[in-house]
């Protein structure tokens, strides 16, 4: 089955400075990729997704990279906030049919002021 | 406003007893998941449901039962076979499109203990 690794598991930025984390699947037939946002005590909240027929998607201040040759993507988040401060989860799944999705463990993000 | 709702927020159960947890959508989505989350931990697929009337197994089911008798409703019953109950749990839903399942979406969670 799918196995999604992820980096770092915790890290601290300075507001303003950008962040990046980075994950990693198996398998290849692997054709989206959504990020969430998880605020302690809530729900994972969709950030960006991206799905394999392209590269690189914006929004705002988050980016989100594709490699499909070395199956890695990575989450860019510009000019943090205090409010970005969270956990982070990546994920794969195939949505050819049910889409069993496969969760990172997780980044906490830490914006200093 | 469309979304997901999960009750109770907090739920404390004393050991030997089943509890129910409640999840609700109005995003008039298909599919249902529920998930576990342990600290510091990703996200475990208890159980989920494509239709009403219908559901699968997902990777941690022992201990735990659900059923789908209405689209907008996926109860999940936390069992006393279920050895190590306390979590937070994740209720999502999604659509199901050209074949395939969509984006899920999840809602606030609840947060189980066991006393």
């Amino acid at each position: 089955g799918e196995n999604v690794e992820q980096h770092p598991s915790t890290l601290s930025v300075q507001e303003g400075d950008s962040a990046v984390i980075k994950c990693t699947y198996s398998d290849s037939a692997s054709n989206y990729f959504p990020w969430y946002k998880q605020e302690l005590g809530k729900g994972p909240q969709l950030i960006i997704d991206i799905r394999s027929n392209v590269g690189e998607k914006k929004d705002q201040r988050i980016a989100v990279t594709l490699n499909k040759t070395a199956k890695h993507f990575s989450l860019h988040i510009t000019e943090t906030q205090p409010e970005d401060s969270a956990v982070y989860f990546c994920a794969a799944s195939y949505t050819g049919g049910y889409q069993k999705v496969t969760f990172g463990t997780g980044t906490k993000l830490q914006v200093i002021p | 406003d469309g979304g997901i709702t999960q009750s109770p927020k907090y739920l404390f159960r004393k050991e030997g007893q089943n509890v129910t947890l409640s999840c609700e959508q109005n995003l008039n989505h298909d599919a249902m998941y529920w998930y576990r989350q342990d600290p510091g931990q990703g996200l475990r697929l208890i159980y989920y449901s494509q239709i009403v009337n219908d559901f699968q197994k997902g990777d941690i089911a022992e201990g735990y039962s659900v059923s789908r008798e209405k689209k907008e409703s996926f109860p999940l019953t936390v069992t006393s076979a279920q050895k190590n109950p306390t979590a937070f749990y994740l209720c999502a839903s999604s659509r199901i499109t050209g074949g395939g399942t969509d984006t899920q979406y999840f809602g606030p969670g609840t947060r189980l203990t066991v006393l």
